[in-house]
Order: structure tokens, then sequence, then C-alpha cells
């Protein structure tokens, strides 16, 4: 009964640095999102899938890529860190059966850039 | 800009109802009301969602008015645990997967 599963749970990279967080859902959701949330803030969304091999942008997009290859996973990269990335990172899933389903989210990757 | 509008913070004895409003005058025909809330810092939970008429689930219930324009989430027993940042969101079903997150309102439940 996972859920939604994030890796890793806390990374700190320098500026410039590449990395990948991974994002795996076990509940066959047609729908992901990742989202990132500053401190006092709301949840703003990044980018967003509705099945396997279709993302789209969300509200700030800038500075990170993602794809859908398979419906359990969906990766979000940084090319090149940057301060302003130093963040809390959710990921998503929402089904598409029934009764306007809920989204379900993972803990979080707490990212720090330095 | 915001659809909806909730009080910053709110207070709650433990044991007793809390009851957290949401405005949203400019909600649409095809628009849901969804209320989440977010514990510490881990990932936002799913509490309850609406359409017009007011639902109730193990959680919690929610009010909405006659006219749409606002809502009431509602603890029936809020206990320590329940203390949490607390978002009202609507949006469409299309919309469910692209959710826009205001400040919500810190519930705090008071021993």
């Amino acid at each position: 009964n996972a859920g939604v599963t994030q890796t890793p749970k806390f990374q700190v990279l320098k500026t410039g640095q590449s990395m990948t967080l991974q994002c795996a859902q076990d509940m066959n959701h047609e729908y992901m999102s990742w989202y990132r949330q500053d401190p006092g803030m709301g949840l703003r969304l990044i980018h967003y899938s509705v099945g396997a091999g279709i993302t789209d942008q969300g509200e700030v997009p800038n500075g990170y890529n993602v794809s859908r290859s398979t419906t359990e996973d969906f990766p979000l990269r940084l090319l090149s860190a940057a301060p302003s990335q130093t963040s809390v990172y959710f990921c998503a899933s929402r089904g598409t059966g029934g009764r306007n389903q809920p989204q379900h989210f993972g803990d979080g990757t707490r990212l720090s850039i330095l | 800009d915001a659809k909806t509008t909730q009080p910053p913070s709110m207070d709650c004895a433990e044991g007793r109802a809390a009851n957290l409003p949401c405005n949203h005058s400019t909600i649409s025909g095809n628009e849901y009301v969804y209320w989440y809330r977010q514990i510490h810092s881990q990932g936002p939970q799913y509490i309850i969602h609406g359409l017009k008429n007011n639902e109730t689930n193990e959680m919690a219930s929610l009010i909405i008015t006659e006219d749409r324009k606002s809502s009431t989430l509602i603890l029936p027993h809020a206990t320590l645990r329940d203390t949490a940042v607390y978002y009202c969101i609507v949006t469409t079903v299309q919309g469910a997967q692209k959710l826009v997150f205001g400040q919500g309102t810190r519930l705090t439940i008071n021993p």
C-alpha cells in the first residue's frame, strides 16, 4: 500500500549541478503532477501529465523538465540547479475513475541549492 | 488571482467542533469545492469535496451555501492531530490535477 513514493527525501546540491527527483505511484493513476512549496507559501504547480507520453506546463515550469514514459513514474529533472530552486517538492497522482477523484501526495523531497 | 478567501489562522479547543470558512464568490457552475490539509511539512492530505450538496465522510463535513458562494469545513471533534494548514480549492473536474493552492488557514487545536 505504498501510494506515491518520492526519492530522495533530502538533497543538497551546488549551483549548476543537475539531478532528477523521482516519483512513483502504484495506484495505476493516469494523472501525475509536480508542485513546489516555498517557506510559508502554498504549493505551486510545476508540470503535470495526463497519461504516459503526455506532459504539460504548470504555473512555474522554468528550469525543470519532465517526461512520462510509463504510467507509474514521473521524474522531475533540474538541468542546472539555481538557489531559487531551493524548495520542498511534492509529487501527486490522481485516478480518473469514479466521482472526481482527489489527488494523492507524496511526502516530499527537500532540496537545498547552495 | 485567488479564487478563494480563507482566514489566515484560527484556534479551536480540543474536543470541540472546528468550523473553517471559505469564500468563493466567483465560483462557476461546474466547479467543485475541495478541501486539503497539510500537517507540519508533510504532503497535503485530501479531506473532502462537493459540488452543491452538503457532504460528510469519516474525516469531516462540508457545508456549501445555497448560492455556492461560500462553504464551511467542519471537523466535529477536533484533536491535537488536526493542527494543520487547511486549503480550500475550487476547480473543475478537468482542472483537479492542476490544483491552485492559496495560503490556507492555519488551524491550531489547543488542549
